[in-house]
């Protein structure tokens, strides 16, 4: 059974970088797939924020693009979110998730960690 | 491009839902579509994948089709039970970008 979750901080200052971690357990990173991550800002909806390939193709939302750097750690199966220059509006559950290659299908997410930027 | 679903539906125990999600550019068979439930406090399930297949688990009240003249996608569910109240996001994707919907709620009352 695949399973994913995040870690990091809860609380972030402004101005500051938000870094989470996702650890996998039960499917290798390198095996396959797309691993990424999405947020969830409080009362609203979905928003991919980017996802990469084990081999390096990344792939990232053209609103975040730089802002956002996302790396994977395949000896600790594990891939991690970067996030630069937070404001309150990074405020959110962020999600990670495995997704298919071919489809497009976000197939398995972590339970989400909730990330509050403010002094 | 953007995905664009109606804020919110309401409907009866027993009647079936339809939502709609309308992509504005580029074509909606190209890319497959996804519908994810999401319940208060749960990350996202897949209730539809690849425009309409579904995974193991789900009911086949549950339905997704495609609609290249009005260049949207819809997800259907039939027999309306209370616990299919949630929040429903369609997603597709092209070539290097992602998109959800901005959500529906679905209230069954």
């Amino acid at each position: 059974q695949v399973q994913l979750q995040e870690s990091g901080p809860g609380l972030v200052k402004p101005s500051e970088t938000l870094s989470l971690t996702c650890v996998v357990a039960g499917y290798s990173i390198t095996s396959g797939y797309y691993w990424g991550w999405v947020r969830q800002a409080p009362g609203k909806g979905l928003q991919w924020i980017g996802h990469m390939y084990h081999s390096g193709t990344v792939y990232y939302d053209p609103s975040l693009r730089s802002r956002v750097t996302i790396s994977v750690d395949t000896s600790r199966n594990q891939f991690s979110l970067k996030v630069t220059s937070v404001t309150a509006a990074d405020t959110a559950v962020y999600y990670c998730a495995r997704l298919g290659v071919i489809g497009g299908r976000f197939n398995y997410w972590g339970q989400g960690t909730l990330v509050t930027v403010s002094s | 491009f953007m995905l664009t679903q109606p804020h919110s539906v309401s409907e009866s125990p027993g009647k079936t839902v339809t939502i709609s999600c309308t992509r504005n550019s580029g074509s909606i068979a190209k890319y497959y579509v996804q519908w994810y439930q999401q319940r208060p406090g749960s990350s996202p399930t897949t209730v539809i994948y690849e425009d309409n297949q579904r995974p193991s688990g789900v009911p086949d009240r549950f339905s997704g089709s495609i609609d290249s003249s009005s260049n949207s996608a819809s997800l259907t569910i039939s027999g309306l039970k209370t616990e299919d109240e949630a929040d429903y996001y369609c997603q597709s994707y092209d070539d290097n970008f992602w998109v959800f919907g901005g959500g529906t709620k679905l209230t069954v009352l």
